[in-house]
């Protein structure tokens, strides 16, 4: 089946524009996430959702970063006023709960990524 | 705040030879994740390790948890070159969260 699927897979901008990345998680999954990797870390936690609702932005690095997801599906990441240093991979995820109810875990799949450029 | 430390950061092995990459975590936590990433490519997921004293396995690869130590291990058996990439793991911040924290990651190079 489709996996997570993450629109444009490059996105080149100016200083002090504004951006929106896309996320299409795999059909059913319920939680979605955002991560910010930059080269050579790991993934960083920016946001996750929880169907419509965003259950925990504690990630989000200033108020420059907003992200919504109005349908339980979709999810689009914004970013206002960019600066050089919002410049790396942009990764989604998406999970579903697997496992009995005491001893749940969410598996999450990852998209290819969207690589955000600000000069 | 939940750190989450790998080692080693970089690796070079040849093909056939065994090693192991550890990752430590700083707060309890009952579940870590180990994914790999190719160069340039996006995660995939390769371990969930659920509780302490659990072990899995995949092929030449071989993952345990020690929750009391806040110690995991990914062994490597029989390197071959295309388990070459960067190694991954991550931590729940918190039990009933998702709010994940990854490790630096391992980057391992197989040569032949």
């Amino acid at each position: 089946g489709a996996g997570v699927s993450q629109t444009p897979s490059n996105k080149v901008t100016e200083k002090g524009k504004y951006v929106e990345l896309r996320c299409d998680p795999i059909s059913g999954h319920t939680a979605l996430y955002w991560y910010r990797q930059s080269l050579g870390q790991g993934p960083e936690f920016l946001i996750y959702f929880q169907g419509t609702g965003a259950a925990d932005d504690s990630g989000l690095p200033n108020d420059r970063f907003f992200a919504v997801r109005p349908e339980g599906s979709v999810s689009t990441l914004k970013i206002q006023r960019t600066e050089r240093g919002d410049s790396a991979m942009y990764l989604c995820a998406s999970s579903s709960q697997r496992g009995r109810t005491l001893i749940s875990y969410n598996e999450q799949f990852f998209g290819p990524g969207t690589r955000l450029t600000v000069l | 705040e939940l750190k989450v430390e790998q080692n080693p950061l970089f690796l070079s092995m040849q093909e056939g030879k065994n090693y192991t990459i550890y990752c430590n975590y700083s707060t309890t936590s009952d579940r870590l994740y180990w994914y790999r990433q190719d160069p340039g490519k996006s995660l995939e997921s390769l371990f969930v390790l659920l509780s302490n004293g659990a072990v899995k396995q995949e092929g030449r690869l071989m993952a345990s948890l020690d929750t009391k130590a806040r110690l995991s291990t990914l062994h490597i058996t029989a390197a071959v070159h295309d388990l070459s990439a960067t190694y991954f793991c991550a931590v729940v911040r918190d039990n009933y969260g998702q709010n994940f924290v990854f490790g630096p990651g391992t980057r391992l190079s197989v040569l032949p």
